[in-house]
């Protein structure tokens, strides 16, 4: 795939159990965060985002938290399953008059039957 | 609702060729952006169009390129390719611009090599 230069790191866990994947940011002022999950051969697919003036936002089956004092967000992914494997990552928007994404690593979630 | 559509998916080019990617964003979208993702350096922002304006480019050559029609399609060019282009080039779309805090839909990508 697309990532596997960056020697990503891998989280390995087991069918059913709950998945938290970390991402540090890098700039105090973005004000916007998302996560992409990236199966091979596709482009990101959204998941879920939030803005900075919240410190927890819920989906299906994820929760995202942001804390900004050190700059550090998380994917937690409740009863992981097969499907859910994929490389995740963060993305935050500096503010502004712009869309521009700046992109974390990634992170390789493999998910074990 | 059909979601971001890029084409051509796959392509095969030379050194020193030039090639156009094109992306149609979702119905309604506004602002496209171009990103590209390479093993090495991950995912890259490249340029963001809205209403058919550039409003910010990423730190890549004058060789990359762009633009947005009035219909919000956007193409991007890359001239003189090198082998250090070889890439997947990827499309995202949203409703609005910076400060809309709306999230950014991906296409699949066009993946382009250079031999």
């Amino acid at each position: 795939g697309e990532n596997v230069g960056l020697h990503l790191p891998t989280l390995s866990v087991q069918e059913g159990d709950n998945s938290i994947i970390n991402c540090a940011y890098s700039n105090s002022a973005s004000d916007y965060f998302i996560w992409y999950k990236q199966e091979s051969g596709k482009g990101p697919q959204f998941i879920i985002d939030i803005r900075s003036n919240m410190d927890k936002r819920q989906g299906q089956r994820v929760t995202v938290l942001l804390n900004k004092t050190v700059k550090h967000l998380s994917l937690q992914i409740a009863a992981t399953q097969p499907g859910d494997s994929a490389v995740y990552f963060c993305a935050e928007n500096y503010g502004g008059a712009t869309n521009k994404l700046i992109f974390g690593t990634g992170t390789l979630l493999a998910v074990q039957p | 609702k059909a979601g971001v559509t890029q084409t051509p998916r796959y392509l095969i080019k030379t050194r020193g060729q030039q090639v156009t990617l094109s992306c149609s964003p979702i119905s309604g979208h506004r602002s496209v952006s171009w990103y590209q993702q390479t093993p090495g350096q991950g995912l890259q922002f490249l340029f963001e169009y809205f209403s058919e304006t550039q409003r910010n480019k990423g730190n890549f050559p004058g060789r990359f390129s762009g633009r947005q029609f009035s219909n919000s399609r956007s193409e991007m060019n890359v001239s003189t390719l090198e082998l250090g282009d070889s890439a997947l080039y990827l499309c995202a779309s949203s409703l609005g611009s910076g400060g809309s805090n709306q999230p950014q839909h991906f296409g699949d990508g066009t993946r382009l090599s250079i031999l």
